[in-house]
């Protein structure tokens, strides 16, 4: 069955420093992968998928996923994080009912 | 564009009281869905629909009943609230093609007391 695994629980960074969300993923066949991003009293907004060619994806917001297919893994990456980025993270994985299934979601605390 | 919409935002229930969460997307999107957002726990599919007049379950159907009045609405109805039903609720809607990538609404804050 199709599922994702966000290992983190948090993330804290600093200001300015490289920001990296991981996400593994168990599928049989080939991958369509997203990410969403939570801000607080907020619904859920796309930031980036993954359907098939460059293995590296850029989304909204500075925000980038490279695709492993040998690591099974999709991390999102953002080079310079800014405090703004604070949110609550979610990878999913389209199941093979077309549904999708979610990460139990990465809290990212950016500080100044 | 409005998007997905949801009414209430906010709602604090008895044991026992019912009430109906509404939804509606402006998009043309034929496939709606209700889920439930609890710590720690992601968000957990409660009920799916694909089309007009169709609903599936999903995997935390229990306690809740849904309806796909028409293409742009898709409601949920809490017929005897309980406490473990607090949570927060979201729609979310998608094209039926690739990548079928789903629209959230803001979210309706349930407190079951």
């Amino acid at each position: 069955a199709q599922s994702v695994a966000q290992p983190e629980d948090q993330v804290n960074v600093a200001e300015g420093n490289p920001l990296t969300v991981k996400c593994t993923y168990s599928v049989s066949g080939n991958p369509y992968l997203f990410w969403y991003v939570q801000y607080p009293n907020r619904g859920l907004q796309f930031l980036l998928k993954y359907i098939t060619g460059d293995n590296l994806v850029k989304g909204s917001y500075g925000f980038e996923a490279e695709f492993n297919k040998s690591q099974t893994s999709f991390h999102l990456k953002k080079p310079s994080a800014l405090v703004s980025d604070s949110a609550l993270y979610f990878c999913a994985i389209r199941r093979g009912d077309y549904k999708l299934s979610f990460g139990a979601g990465t809290t990212v605390t950016v500080r100044a | 564009n409005a998007g997905v919409t949801q009414t209430p935002k906010f709602q604090v229930l008895k044991t026992g009281q019912s009430m109906t969460l509404q939804c509606a997307q402006d998009m043309n999107h034929n496939s709606m869905y209700w889920y439930r957002q609890d710590p720690g726990m992601g968000l957990r599919l409660i009920y799916y629909s694909a089309s007009e007049g169709t609903t599936d379950k999903g995997e935390v159907p229990n306690g809740y009943n849904v309806s796909r009045l028409n293409k742009r609405e898709f409601s949920l109805r809490l017929e005897s609230a309980a406490p473990s039903q607090t949570s927060v609720y979201f729609c979310a809607s998608s094209a039926d093609r690739l990548p079928y990538e789903q629209y959230f609404g803001p979210g309706t804050r349930l407190t079951v007391t």
